[in-house]
């Protein structure tokens, strides 16, 4: 069974860089499928960040593509987003997720339990 | 504001069919698969709905989804109070985007 777990700062400083990684287990990453990061604001609906395939390759929500990178590691399955310049509209709960369909589709079946990131000084 | 359109709100009694609807437009749903998604409280998201109408497996056939032109909507027959919970739709979007509604809460009565 596919697993992942999300881990990194609960708290972050405006202006600076939230970085989150998602380690897989069950999976080899480097194996296939797309890997993705999905965030959510406190009482609000799901936003797509961004996805990476198993080869590396990565796209990005326009509205986030500025601030954002996703990257993995695959002799340690896992992978990572680093956003920048953050504000308090960045505060969310952050879920990595792997894609359904092996082409990369937007749509995920295997989710982390995520983590919250509050953005405050 | 979300790319696509739900109703904030549904419900029904125990026993009932209810329908969400999601809108869009010709360049999501009218030109890509549309994706369901069932979250009940503090969990993460759950894929109901796959490629407009498929269910993963061990999803329930009280689940069900349909797409037609730039509108698409899941039924839920046999409500039960565990149904209870936010439903998101989502679909490509040819801006190269991920897009996804804005949920739907359904409160079993």
């Amino acid at each position: 069974q596919v697993q992942l777990q999300e881990s990194g700062p609960g708290l972050v400083k405006p202006s600076e860089t939230l970085s989150l990684t998602c380690t897989v287990s069950g999976y080899s990453i480097g194996s296939g499928y797309f890997w993705g990061w999905i965030r959510q604001p406190p009482g609000k609906g799901l936003e797509w960040i961004g996805s990476i395939s198993h080869s590396g390759s990565s796209y990005y929500n326009p509205s986030l593509k500025s601030r954002v990178t996703i990257s993995l590691d695959t002799s340690k399955n896992y992978f990572s987003l680093k956003v920048t310049s953050v504000a308090a509209a960045d505060t969310a709960m952050y879920y990595c997720a792997r894609d359904f369909e092996s082409y990369g589709s937007g749509s995920f079946n295997f989710w982390g339990q995520g983590t919250l990131v509050t953005v405050s000084s | 504001q979300s790319v696509l359109t739900q109703p904030p709100s549904a419900s029904g009694t125990p026993g009932q069919r209810v329908t969400i609807s999601c809108s869009g437009s010709s360049s999501n749903i009218g030109s890509n698969y549309v994706y369901w998604y069932q979250q009940l409280p503090g969990t993460a998201p759950k894929l109901l709905i796959y490629r407009n109408d498929q269910r993963p497996s061990g999803v329930p056939d009280r689940f069900s989804g349909s797409r037609s032109g730039t509108s698409a909507s899941l039924a839920i027959s046999g409500l039960r109070s565990e149904d209870e919970a936010d439903y998101y739709c989502a679909a490509w979007d040819d801006s190269l985007s991920e897009v996804f509604g804005g949920g739907t809460k359904l409160t079993v009565l």
